[in-house]
């Protein structure tokens, strides 16, 4: 099955820094790559996900590279604000899985003002 | 309801005692899972459900977890003689797709959080 690891576990930046955060998958038959944000005692949200026939998405301040050879993919956080301050998960998944995503371990980061 | 919504948000269990724990996806999603989340760790999958039909329970840890969707909506997880190994954060997803090779967003519930004493 598939494995999912995540770097760092916790990361803190200064406000306005960027923030980046690493997996990496072992299937590779794996197409789909979301990223949650999760706010203490709150359900993790999708942020941004990414499928397996592009390599870059951007969305405002946040974007998610795919390399498929390598078979990893990053969250890049740029101009962090306070709010951005949660735990960050994230997951992989393909059609042979039936939609069910394999997590990574998550990775806390702090935003000081 | 606009979101997914699970009941109970907290229960506490005796060590033995049966737990049951509800899941109300977002109306018209067809598929179902169910994940375990202990603190400070990842969510953990248990089980699939596509409408009615449990596809996949390869996660469940253990006989005494067992989930059902009878009609393909509400999803109830019971965990039977709780242990304390068995307390963590239960939580529910729900996705608008099924196994037809697309993968849609999971929409998560706010989970239950279980302690067993």
């Amino acid at each position: 099955g598939e494995n999912v690891e995540q770097h760092p576990s916790t990361l803190s930046v200064q406000e306005g820094d960027s923030a980046v955060i690493k997996c990496t998958y072992s299937d590779s038959a794996s197409n789909y790559f979301p990223w949650y944000k999760q706010e203490l005692g709150k359900r993790p949200q999708l942020i941004i996900d990414i499928r397996s026939n592009v390599g870059e998405k951007k969305d405002q301040r946040i974007a998610v590279t795919l390399n498929k050879t390598a078979k990893h993919f990053s969250l890049h956080i740029t101009e962090t604000q306070p709010e951005d301050s949660a735990v960050y998960f994230c997951a992989a998944t393909s059609y042979n899985a039936g939609n069910m995503l394999t997590f990574g371990g998550g990775t806390r980061l702090m935003v000081k003002p | 309801g606009a979101g997914v919504s699970q009941s109970p948000r907290y229960k506490v269990a005796k060590r033995g005692q049966d737990v049951a724990l509800r899941c109300d996806p977002i109306s018209g999603h067809v598929s179902l899972f169910w994940y375990q989340q202990a603190l400070g760790q990842g969510p953990e999958f248990l089980t699939y459900f596509q409408n009615e039909a449990q596809l996949d329970k390869s996660g469940l840890p253990s006989d005494r977890f067992f989930a059902e969707r009878p009609e393909g909506s509400v999803s109830t997880l019971k965990i039977q003689r709780t242990q304390q190994e068995d307390s963590a954060v239960y939580l529910c997803a729900s996705s608008l797709v099924g196994l037809a090779g697309y993968t849609g967003e999971l929409f998560f519930g706010e989970g239950s959080r279980l302690t067993v004493l």
